[in-house]
């Protein structure tokens, strides 16, 4: 089945740097991956949708500034976190569909980010 | 606006089966999913139904009414691994998959 791989699991970084997290379609191309943060206990919130050569589009409330997406392949898009601040810690969670619109979302097995 | 209603946590027994309910409101409709979600991992994906009707997958079903605006996922045969989150996310007329909080699942032994 389709599988979607997202780089690194857990990151611990230090505030003011920042931090890229992959995610990658293994097996399907993805002209769209969406990302998603997630707080404990509460829902998956979308930040941004990412689209194949061109610009990312935001959900309201996200920084596009701070959170930088780039998807410069139909089976790549990178997430950075620009000068992290502990209030960014979280899962961060991408996900992929084929090309069909029907198809669920396969999702990668998330990014926890911790800055301190 | 677009929300989803699941309740917030339910309770059931090893071997036995339980309904999570789902009722929503979405700007167009093109099908709705169900994922589990265990602590600390991403969503996986369970099943989706696009048409009226009961989906059987092994232990788990779903049903769908979209005059209703409602869904519910049934599990059989519990077993402690299946000790989730479980989201109902219809997709809409943008084919955006709308989240609610999800319904955690304590399975008893």
């Amino acid at each position: 089945g389709a599988v979607v791989s997202q780089h690194p699991s857990r990151v611990i970084c230090k505030s003011g740097t920042s931090v890229k997290i992959e995610c990658r379609s293994l097996d399907f191309q993805a002209t769209t991956m969406f990302w998603y943060r997630q707080f404990p206990k509460q829902s998956l919130m979308l930040m941004a949708t990412s689209n194949e050569g061109s610009k990312a589009t935001y959900e309201q409330g996200v920084e596009k500034d701070k959170f930088l997406i780039n998807h410069a392949s139909l089976t790549l898009s990178t997430l950075t976190v620009t000068s992290a601040h502990p209030e960014d810690s979280s899962f961060y969670i991408c996900s992929a569909r084929d090309l069909s619109g029907h198809s669920p979302l396969h999702f990668g097995n998330g990014t926890r980010l911790t800055v301190t | 606006g677009q929300n989803i209603d699941q309740p917030t946590e339910m309770t059931a027994t090893e071997g036995a089966i339980v309904q999570i309910n789902c009722t929503y409101q979405t700007s167009g409709f093109n099908g709705l999913f169900w994922y589990q979600q265990h602590a600390g991992e991403a969503p996986t994906f369970l099943s989706y139904n696009v048409l009226d009707g009961l989906e059987e997958k092994g232990r788990f079903s779903s049903f769908l009414s979209r005059s209703k605006g409602y869904s519910y996922l049934l599990l059989k045969e519990l077993q402690m691994k299946d000790s989730a989150s479980y989201l109902c996310a219809p997709m809409d007329s943008n084919y955006q998959l709308i989240w609610g909080a999800g319904t955690k699942l304590i399975i008893k032994p």
